[in-house]
């Protein structure tokens, strides 16, 4: 099996919301990542957790909140965005995090701020 | 520091060939390709490692110049299916945890 699934698919919501992106894997691998992108632009990394420790926090905003509460999933957290946070919020996985490993990723969540 | 990608654009008949260049000014480690079809995810194409270890599909090919930091992938006897943006995503001597730093993204239309 090597899929991640995403959750939900889209998302609206207000500045003042506080809503969750999910993200599972069932293929044992022990790296997982947050991209953000938007549209006709590359992805670009949010977060790295490895063996759910978070390894990498590329300057994020503090309203992106991510968890990795075990191996198999990943959440972002999110709180009082702003409209340019719109984009397409994408999950991956690795076997685990080193420059040899691919990295598979899911569906993606598309949100919307309004 | 963002790897430049080249041509932004090409537009193939099926059956031609193609190559998508990706440099970086940073001494690199790996160099990873991706295709991202419209409202798909990306999907993992190839890996080149320095010291020229490769992983990846079996109909795809690709190299890379470590001296110059160069990678290149190639497209041959192209079909309909790769059609999308190819990315390439580079792992700088620093980014030992596989952080990717995508290029802006190659598009390409395969046309019948």
């Amino acid at each position: 099996d090597t899929e991640v699934t995403q959750t939900p698919k889209h998302l609206v919501m207000g500045m003042t919301n506080k809503k969750s992106l999910k993200c599972e894997q069932h293929m044992g691998h022990r790296a997982m990542y947050w991209y953000k992108q938007k549209a006709k632009k590359p992805p670009e990394l949010m977060f790295v957790y490895s063996y759910e420790k978070l390894s990498i926090n590329e300057s994020v905003p503090s309203r992106f909140s991510p968890e990795c509460p075990n191996s198999s999933l990943l959440n972002l957290h999110l709180h009082a965005l702003q409209p340019e946070d719109s984009a397409l919020y994408l999950c991956a996985s690795s076997h685990l995090a080193g420059v040899s490993y691919e990295q598979y990723f899911g569906p993606g969540t598309r949100l919307t701020v309004t | 520091q963002q790897p430049v990608q080249s041509p932004q654009a090409v537009i193939l008949r099926e059956g031609e060939d193609a190559v998508i260049n990706c440099s970086s000014s940073k001494a690199l480690y790996s160099v990873h390709w991706y295709r991202q079809k419209h409202g798909e995810a990306p999907v993992f194409l190839m890996i080149l490692l320095k010291g020229g270890e490769q992983k990846g599909h079996e109909k795809i090919s690709a190299s890379f110049n470590e001296k110059k930091q160069q990678s290149s992938l190639y497209l041959t006897a192209s079909q309909l299916s790769y059609s999308g943006t190819y990315f390439c995503g580079t792992v700088s001597r620093e980014g030992s945890q596989g952080n990717l730093i995508f290029g802006k993204g190659t598009k390409l239309s395969v046309k019948p």
